[in-house]
């Protein structure tokens, strides 16, 4: 079982807006920035939301992140075909003094 | 153009010991933090370890402390995973990773080796 939880799935249509959450404790995301990676089928990760809402360039503004005490976010709006991927949040954890993964969300496009 | 290419990846008994290595260029990696994050076959990204830039610092995930050792050379542009006393539990896809900080903020992955701990 992962540190961070997050829902095994989500999906929307194209053109919709969906939402991942990703949740955790005090020592984690209540304490440390959260970065989220997309996962295309059989490729690396690639991080696309990092200190918890800055989206590094090369990453469209349809991708947002929010993070209020002890949760986070990931949204996507204008939802495309391409974004079909496992999504992944991840934080610094003081206690455990170390890195921690969400689960991962697979996100469909129907 | 960021590149990091892993290699020594394979095939291992329980056991067994292997060492990954991790191959930067691109970027100046002797400023770097680099890490390693491993995926078993279907399922989730799980963080290993991470070490500083001059190696003065080294984090570990508590299922590899004290069997797994990270390494960097600078000279050579190089990052390692050190694997004994591997188990069955140990199989997956090992990215290595660059970002700049301590954390797990990875701005840049290899395309990953394959390491198989089985009889």
């Amino acid at each position: 079982q992962s540190v961070l939880t997050q829902p095994p799935s989500a999906s929307g249509t194209p053109g919709q807006r969906v939402t991942i959450s990703c949740s955790g404790r005090r020592s984690n995301i209540g304490s440390n920035h959260v970065y989220w990676y997309q996962q295309l089928p059989g490729a690396a990760p690639k991080l696309v939301i990092y200190s918890s809402s800055q989206r590094p360039s090369g990453v469209p503004d349809r991708f947002s992140g929010s993070k209020s005490g002890t949760s986070a976010s990931l949204a996507i709006s204008g939802l495309r075909s391409d974004d079909e991927a496992d999504y992944y949040c991840a934080a610094w954890d003081d206690s455990l003094r170390g890195g921690v993964f969400g689960g991962g969300t697979k996100l469909t496009v129907l | 153009e960021v590149q990091l290419v892993e290699s020594g990846g394979g095939l291992v008994q329980p056991g067994g010991s292997l060492r990954l290595s991790c191959v930067a260029s691109g970027f100046t990696f002797s400023s770097s933090w680099m890490g390693w994050v491993r995926q078993a076959p279907g399922k989730g990204l799980e963080w290993v370890a991470n070490i500083k830039h001059d190696g003065s610092e080294k984090y570990y995930v508590d299922s590899v402390k004290g069997r797994f050792t990270i390494s960097r050379d600078n000279a050579q542009n190089s990052l390692f995973l050190q694997m004994n006393s591997l188990r069955a539990e140990d199989t997956a896809v090992y990215f290595c990773a660059s970002g700049p900080y301590y954390d797990v903020r990875f701005d840049d992955w290899g395309q990953g080796t394959l390491v198989t701990v089985s009889s």
